[in-house]
């Protein structure tokens, strides 16, 4: 079974660019997440979904961020402008119920120069 | 968030059980003791959970005490594939709306080496 697929693996930019991230949950869950993991703050929820509509987005940093759910096989984080602070491993994960287990992606590395 | 208090780090020799503690004091009624891991290069993983009663699956046992103040999470035969950083996190199974969802709150873990 395929899980959690997310796209670019590896993203390198230079700074004031506009980064997309892509994610693809696994097929039948209805909760999204997605988490960003740095050296120094650890892993951190950014923001949540439930059934395509966000539920919990206290952990986005700041307007910069933002992310959208279209449908439920696809949701996507853009980062507008690139700041070289946002370089860092963001996840997605999905879950069948906000209670159950969450399945995590491989991850994209994004490094901002 | 209740907080979850674990080693640093960790060694285990390969095929030797390895028992890794988590301290949870403030724990609730409501709080589920979850376990991920973190592997190389790889997003976390679920290991496995539990309320109140020891539970096992294929990859770990989770035992918790009884008054529910610590748990620990046993590997029963480590393999070199099991080095890795361990998270123990609480969270809460009420079903609440808004932002009572029980969300993740990953700590830094306990990162385990295992030795060949």
């Amino acid at each position: 079974d395929a899980g959690v697929i997310q796209s670019p693996r590896h993203e390198v930019t230079e700074m004031g660019q506009e980064v997309t991230l892509r994610c693809k949950p696994i097929s039948g869950h209805n909760s999204l997440f997605w988490y960003r993991q740095t050296m120094m703050r650890g892993l951190e929820l950014l923001i949540y979904f439930n059934n395509n509509v966000p539920i919990d987005d206290s952990g986005m940093p700041e307007d910069r961020f933002s992310a959208k759910m279209p449908n439920a096989s696809f949701s996507t984080l853009k980062i507008q402008p690139s700041e070289p602070r946002d370089s860092a491993v963001y996840f997605c994960a999905s879950s069948l119920g906000v209670h159950q287990p969450q399945h995590f992606g491989d991850g994209t590395r994004l490094s901002i120069l | 968030d209740a907080k979850t208090t674990q080693p640093n780090s960790m060694e285990s020799n390969e095929e030797e059980p390895v028992h890794l503690p988590c301290n949870h004091s403030t724990i609730s009624g409501t709080d589920y003791i979850h376990w991920y891991r973190q592997l190389p290069s790889q997003g976390p993983e679920y290991v496995i959970h539990g309320l109140t009663s020891n539970v096992n699956n294929r990859m770990a046992s989770l035992a918790i005490a009884e008054d529910r103040k610590s748990s620990t999470l046993i590997l029963h035969r480590a393999t070199l594939r099991d080095a890795a950083v361990y998270y123990c996190i609480l969270r809460d199974g009420t079903l609440a709306g808004g932002t009572s969802y029980g969300k993740l709150t990953f700590g830094q873990g306990t990162i385990l080496t295992v030795h060949p």
